[in-house]
């Protein structure tokens, strides 16, 4: 298995300003994956980071608004950029080896 | 067509029965499938996973796939009330992106 952890867990950001959430793994990945869960809803997948490589985005979320970095095996960063009270949602790393995906405890964040 | 279906739910059972949680998908080429719980406030906590065709089980739990109908199932023996939770199914497509179908809300009624 694979532990991860997300900073922060929270947090309450103005409209307008960016957040930047970090995704930690105890382990060498190979893909690390970003999806966002709006209140009652399932996972959305926003991006696949690759180290090495720009970030594959899904349809509906592009690179100017959700920036990724993917600076080594273990780690990644989601800027939630020029946000809007929309934004508001619980934002979730993902990874693990190939045959099995584990997830980070979350991120939720509330635009005002 | 979405790429992973569940039934919303909410599904009723009482403990001790078997409770059935079902899940298509559209990507013939999908390589590997997933069972998630999820309790309110929490993350997703993976409890299956399986690639190849027939049955699965660990403890309780049996995953079962189809690839000739894209169809997954979990079956969930000896229901308890913790088992009451939402249960996702995620699919890896052939473009090894991880796909969640929209959840089964699942209750156990004591």
């Amino acid at each position: 298995s694979a532990v991860i952890s997300q900073k922060p867990s929270r947090d309450i950001c103005q409209r307008g300003t960016s957040l930047t959430i970090q995704c930690q793994v105890d382990s060498q990945v190979t893909m690390m994956f970003w999806y966002r869960q709006q209140p009652g809803q399932s996972l959305t997948l926003i991006a696949t980071a690759n180290q090495g490589s720009e970030a594959t985005y899904e349809s509906g979320f592009v690179i100017d608004k959700f920036p990724i970095s993917r600076p080594n095996l273990t780690f990644s960063t989601l800027t939630v950029s020029n946000m809007s009270p929309e934004d508001s949602s619980i934002y979730l790393c993902s990874a693990g080896p190939p045959a099995e995906q584990f997830f980070g405890p979350g991120t939720r964040l509330t635009v005002l | 067509q979405k790429e992973v279906e569940q039934n919303s739910g909410p599904l009723s059972v009482p403990e001790g029965a078997i409770a059935s949680l079902n899940c298509t998908y559209s990507d013939r080429g999908s390589q590997s499938f997933f069972w998630y719980r999820q309790y309110s406030g929490k993350s997703p906590e993976l409890i299956m996973f399986i690639y190849s065709n027939g049955d699965k089980e660990d403890g309780r739990f049996t995953a079962q796939l189809n690839k000739a109908s894209q169809y997954v199932s979990l079956l969930i023996r000896d229901s308890q009330p913790s088992d009451s939770a939402t249960y996702l199914c995620a699919v890896r497509s052939s473009a090894s992106k991880i796909i969640f179908g929209s959840g089964t809300r699942l209750s156990i009624r004591p």
